[in-house]
């Protein structure tokens, strides 16, 4: 049963243009909502979090937006470079992250130049 | 600042040997964490420790062991490895359970034949 989907496996878009990662998810008890980027040969890096209380939250080019009552949230990044090309991964957790994070299976981001 | 880091970076094993994955990280965080990631798949906690002597399973806990004698050092031990062993492992740490800014290692690549 899988907790945090990510059903598009892979996105390709233009420099310069936004890139909008979706990821849906089922546990009515996550409260805290990350993401983290992998490129290859490397480890995730964390990127950007929400909290449920709110709907929004922006770091630079990256905007995380949370939409409770239909359990989804997506990152926006704008303008979208090169450099972001890489596998984005969404991650929930419980009880404003004291439990354990839950991954989804993330999507590959290929910005073309 | 090495933050985590993971040895090997590659290892292939025969069917039924055994090997230590190691992972040191110098940031005195108490959480610690070992995920594999499959082909196409997110990452799945293995084991975890909430500090020096404490560990406990995860999702996909079977046919790896893990011991916790310092805050700095959380090695992983794979006995008579598997195919479905085959896989790259990350180990993490984090000040919050919720790896909230967690930091990964790079991971380790492993094939099992």
């Amino acid at each position: 049963d899988q907790q945090v989907k990510q059903n598009s496996p892979s996105l390709s878009v233009q420099e310069g243009r936004i890139s909008i990662l979706n990821c849906d998810y089922t546990n009515s008890m996550f409260d805290y909502f990350l993401w983290y980027k992998k490129y290859p040969a490397e480890g995730p890096t964390f990127l950007i979090s929400i909290s449920s209380i709110k709907d929004k939250n922006e770091d630079g080019r990256f905007t995380v937006f949370l939409n409770k009552s239909a359990k989804h949230l997506s990152l926006h990044i704008v303008p979208s470079q090169p450099g972001d090309s890489a596998v984005y991964f969404c991650a929930a957790t419980a009880q404003g992250g004291s439990e354990k994070l839950v991954f989804g299976k993330g999507t590959k981001l290929t910005v073309n130049p | 600042n090495a933050g985590v880091t993971q040895t090997p970076k590659f290892r292939i094993l025969k069917i039924g040997q055994s090997m230590t994955l190691q992972c040191t990280q110098d940031m005195n965080h108490n959480y610690m964490y070992w995920y594999r990631q499959d082909p196409g798949m997110g990452l799945k906690l293995i084991y975890y420790s909430v500090g020096a002597g404490i560990t406990d399973k995860g999702e996909v806990p079977n046919g790896y062991n893990v011991s916790r004698s310092t805050t700095e050092d959380f090695p992983l031990r794979l006995e008579l490895a598997a195919p479905s062993q085959t896989s790259v492992y990350f180990c993490a740490s984090s000040y919050y359970q919720g790896l909230t800014e967690a930091f990964f290692g790079q991971g380790t690549r492993l094939t099992v034949v």
